[in-house]
């Protein structure tokens, strides 16, 4: 069974930095791109990037370029986003999310995590 | 970075209801669209991709369709469980953009 497992809530203050974790499970990690979701309360999806656990390549969308980097151990199976200088407009909920290499759609996500950003 | 646009934003639904919503892209997406389903508090679900083709363990009251730039989501004889927001995607190129939702609402 494919599982996505992801940390848990965080607490952050603002200017601090902030790692999240998505243990996959049940699939070989290397075939599949991981993506990164971003949902701010009552709002949509958007996309921060991907990664490629095969050798850690990284695409950023542009917005994200200087607050998100993503890695991957594939010894652990596990993905990771660090989110740096945390502002209350990074208060969101962090998905991530699977992909083949060359369908683009998600087939699995995970539960996500809930970063709320405060003083 | 193509742009995804869905109609409406929201929608008032009763249950039995054949319920219609759309997305349309910036440029000729070639049939490459996913559509997402996501419940309050929960990770979006996978329903449809390639536009037209049902993911496993997808109720056939679901279904795709559309080319170009413009497509659509129906759902048949709405039931409960079908409250939700539902999003589409751009799967042609990077960045895999989402349009901004569909809110159903029962009436």
């Amino acid at each position: 069974e494919v599982q996505l497992q992801q940390s848990g809530p965080e607490l952050q203050r603002p200017g601090a930095s902030v790692k999240l974790s998505c243990k996959a499970s049940g699939y070989t990690f290397t075939e599949y791109y991981m993506y990164w979701v971003k949902q701010r309360p009552k709002q949509g999806l958007e996309l921060i990037g991907r990664i490629d656990p095969e050798d850690c390549s990284t695409d950023y969308v542009e917005k994200f370029k200087n607050k998100a980097t993503l890695t991957a151990d594939t010894s652990s199976n596990t993905a990771y986003m660090q989110l740096s200088s945390l502002t209350s407009e990074d208060t969101a909920t962090y998905f991530c999310a699977r992909s083949e290499f060359g369908s683009h759609y998600f087939d699995y996500w995970g539960q996500g995590v809930m970063v709320t950003v405060s003083s | 970075d193509i742009q995804m646009t869905q109609s409406p934003s929201s929608l008032s639904v009763s249950l039995g209801d054949n319920v219609t919503f759309t997305c349309e892209a910036s440029e000729n997406i070639y049939g490459f669209l996913a559509w997402y389903q996501q419940k309050l508090g929960k990770a979006p679900k996978l329903l449809i991709y390639g536009a037209t083709n049902l993911e496993d363990g997808v109720p056939t009251r679901f279904s795709g369709s559309g080319s170009w730039t413009n497509y659509s989501l129906t759902i048949s004889s709405l039931e409960p469980e079908d409250i939700a927001t539902y999003y589409c995607q751009n799967n042609h190129v990077y960045p895999d953009t989402f349009g901004a939702g569909t809110k159903l609402e029962l009436k």
